[in-house]
């Protein structure tokens, strides 16, 4: 298996750009996560999927955020227009289990973004 | 306001010694916990959890710890190991399907 599958892994673009970040899931699993890694509020939920439907989305920062699971195979992230405190970490991970072992959560590598 | 703390950013021990890893929380409702691990460039990997019906729970070297009167839970490592050195992020939910809740992450050195 090749686990949480994401692209790219690193992302430098200028402030006012689209971003587009995308993340397959380990085939099987019903829960998809994003979420963004910072030095000054560490990891965060920006939002998660369940049988690619959207259940929470309060963690997405502005409207500026957008998330779409068109399928069960892959999902992105988009951020428009983009702005130098996006800068950070994305982290997507998948599970497949509800109850307590849902929290399992795998982990894909991540995506700098960068954004001057 | 931070439901998980990790008050100490960073921690060196000698290697063959203890580490201990801290992190409390402040919601009564959770009750299942979790360590991650993360290396540089890598996402985070699943350590140990533990479930509030225990206040310990031990796999290998690694060993969590629940107070839950104290609403704290440590991680404890023996002996560590260089291959220790990782940020590790102490996580919580309460068992109702809820997503969880990281802390910041303590950055632990396994000096040789």
């Amino acid at each position: 298996d090749a686990g949480v599958i994401q692209s790219p892994r690193h992302e430098v673009t200028e402030m006012g750009q689209e971003v587009t970040l995308r993340c397959k899931p380990i085939s099987g699993h019903d829960y998809l996560f994003w979420y963004r890694q910072t030095m000054m509020r560490g990891l965060e939920l920006l939002i998660y999927f369940n049988n690619n439907v959207p259940i929470d989305d309060s963690g997405m920062p502005e409207d500026r955020f957008s998330a779409k699971m068109p399928n069960a195979s892959f999902s992105t992230l988009k951020i428009q227009p983009s702005e130098p405190r996006d800068s950070a970490v994305y982290f997507c991970a998948s599970t497949p289990l509800a109850g307590a072992g849902y929290n399992e959560q795998f982990f894909g590598p991540g995506t700098r973004l960068t954004v001057l | 306001d931070q439901q998980v703390k990790q008050n100490s950013p960073s921690l060196s021990v000698q290697e063959g010694r203890i580490s201990i890893l801290n992190c409390d929380y402040t919601n009564s409702m959770f009750d299942y916990f979790l360590w991650y691990k993360k290396y540089p460039a890598e996402g985070p990997t699943f350590l140990i959890s533990i479930s509030s019906i225990k206040d310990k729970n031990e796999d290998g070297r690694f060993t969590v710890f629940l107070n839950k009167s104290a609403k704290h839970l440590s991680l404890h490592i023996v002996p560590s190991q260089p291959g220790d050195s990782a940020v590790y992020f102490c996580a919580a939910s309460d068992s109702g399907n809820t997503p969880l809740v990281f802390g910041k992450g303590t950055r632990l050195s396994v000096i040789a």
